[in-house]
């Protein structure tokens, strides 16, 4: 959806590389914010969320940050892995106060042994 | 508990033909939606539904139809199809809408070839 903008479109990394992909968004009354995982031929898979009233979340590798004034959140994956490869969507819920959820245009990241 | 099915898992149409692609749940979801995926795009909602017997525009609605007759299934319809129809189909649901966290649950995918 346009409301929610995701970059870069496509990330190259070494094994053990940092990756950082990141969405904008319109809508300043959001509050949930939710990244997927989607490998080849697969269906997307929630890996990890923040809401705002926190600035950072962790689990293991990967990490979620957000910046509530500038309107953005990034996914932050260390230690990357051959088995991080795959596609990664944010998403934000659809400008104008709905509930509905929009999802970026996806990144597609590979992680190279 | 099987979540969320959507059968079939592939077609290929004719440009022309008609179809219907079915979304089942079996978590008492009251939301429920139908996104597109194409390379480079995103998921796309095609259509909503808040609940039994209503339904919703989303981004790309233009030439799909849906109904949602009973809770735990979501229709989505293709009268006739065309070639900018093939795509990956994906139905997700949700107990209720976004408030804390959508904890949405996607179905596997519908791989539709439209020629």
């Amino acid at each position: 959806g346009e409301n929610v903008e995701q970059h870069p479109s496509t990330l190259s990394v070494q094994e053990g590389d940092s990756a950082v992909i990141k969405c904008t968004y319109s809508d300043s009354a959001s509050n949930y914010f939710p990244w997927y995982k989607q490998e080849l031929g697969k269906r997307p898979q929630l890996i990890i969320d923040i809401r705002s009233n926190v600035g950072e979340k962790k689990d293991q590798r990967i990490a979620v940050t957000l910046n509530k004034t500038a309107k953005h959140f990034s996914l932050h994956i260390t230690e990357t892995q051959p088995e991080d490869s795959a596609v990664y969507f944010c998403a934000a819920p659809e400008a104008g106060g709905s509930y509905i959820p929009t999802f970026g245009r996806g990144t597609s990241l590979i992680v190279h042994p | 508990n099987a979540g969320v099915t959507q059968t079939p898992k592939f077609r290929v149409l004719k440009t022309g033909q008609s179809m219907t692609l079915l979304c089942a749940q079996d978590m008492n979801h009251e939301y429920m939606y139908w996104y597109r995926q194409d390379p480079g795009m995103g998921l796309r909602l095609i259509h909503y539904s808040v609940g039994e017997g209503t339904t919703a525009k989303g981004e790309v609605p233009d030439g799909y139809n849906v109904s949602r007759l009973k809770k735990q299934n979501f229709l989505l319809g293709l009268e006739s199809a065309a070639p900018s129809q093939t795509s990956v189909y994906f139905c997700t649901s949700s107990l209720t809408g976004w408030t804390v966290s959508w904890d949405l649950h996607f179905g596997n995918g519908t791989r539709l070839t439209v020629t």
